[in-house]
């Protein structure tokens, strides 16, 4: 496709429910980023991935968080046990290869936990 | 630790004005990247500019234009004559190889508005 794209666009969970966020990079772009972004502020990161390695997943909150890329394209963040303070704008994002590149950003997955 | 800072939180302006958005960082690598962000109204995150710490050439592009101090620590970012569509909320953002270089650090960001 021609951005990075992300489904659901809306997830409404009830507390305690656990939910799957997918993103699908642009075509041919190795890293693949998370990020978490609140009402108001920045953009916050949660994990990335080089092809389907985890490289750093030092911002995932608690071990409820989950990501992976199998095959080294689609991407999978997955919360288990949701919780109201789960409840944001979790944003994808890819790029040509690595991190000193610009990342381009999906439309994003709006999750209300409540 | 690293840090990014935009101490701007609202800036607004009548078209055809310019506008600088400021960004200040805290940081002891010597290699790092920095990049500018546009958030509009519809919500969509928009890839702006990008540099690296190596080069402090300033350049201009379109209406956009960045003036980036190492000495100072500030990554600057001009709208030159502005207008109605460039309302949005600005975010600055910078990679540091000691933290992850796949790990952007966003500013709180700086909402511009632009009336007509």
């Amino acid at each position: 496709g021609a951005g990075v794209s992300q489904s659901p666009r809306y997830k409404v969970t009830k507390r305690g429910q656990d939910v799957a966020l997918r993103c699908d990079p642009i075509s041919g772009h190795v890293s693949l980023y998370w990020y978490r972004q609140a009402l108001g502020q920045g953009p916050e990161f949660l994990t990335y991935f080089n092809y389907e390695a985890q490289q750093d997943k030092s911002g995932l909150p608690n071990d409820r968080f989950s990501a992976e890329r199998p095959e080294g394209s689609i991407s999978t963040l997955t919360i288990q046990r949701t919780e109201q303070r789960d409840s944001a704008m979790y944003r994808c994002a890819s790029s040509f290869g690595g991190g000193v590149y610009e990342q381009y950003f999906g439309p994003g997955t709006r999750l209300t936990v409540t | 630790a690293q840090k990014v800072t935009q101490a701007q939180t609202e800036i607004s302006v009548v078209e055809k004005e310019d506008v600088t958005l400021d960004c200040v960082y805290e940081t002891r690598d010597t290699t790092y990247y920095l990049f500018w962000y546009k958030q509009p109204p519809s919500g969509e995150l928009v890839f702006l500019i990008r540099r690296n710490s190596f080069d402090e050439q300033n350049e201009i592009s379109g209406r956009y234009s960045w003036n980036f101090q190492k000495s100072t620590s500030s990554f600057n970012f001009t709208i030159t004559a502005s207008q109605v569509v460039d309302s949005a909320v600005y975010f600055c953002a910078l990679t540091f190889p000691t933290d992850s270089w796949g790990k952007l650090q966003f500013g709180a960001g700086t909402q511009v508005v632009v009336t007509p």
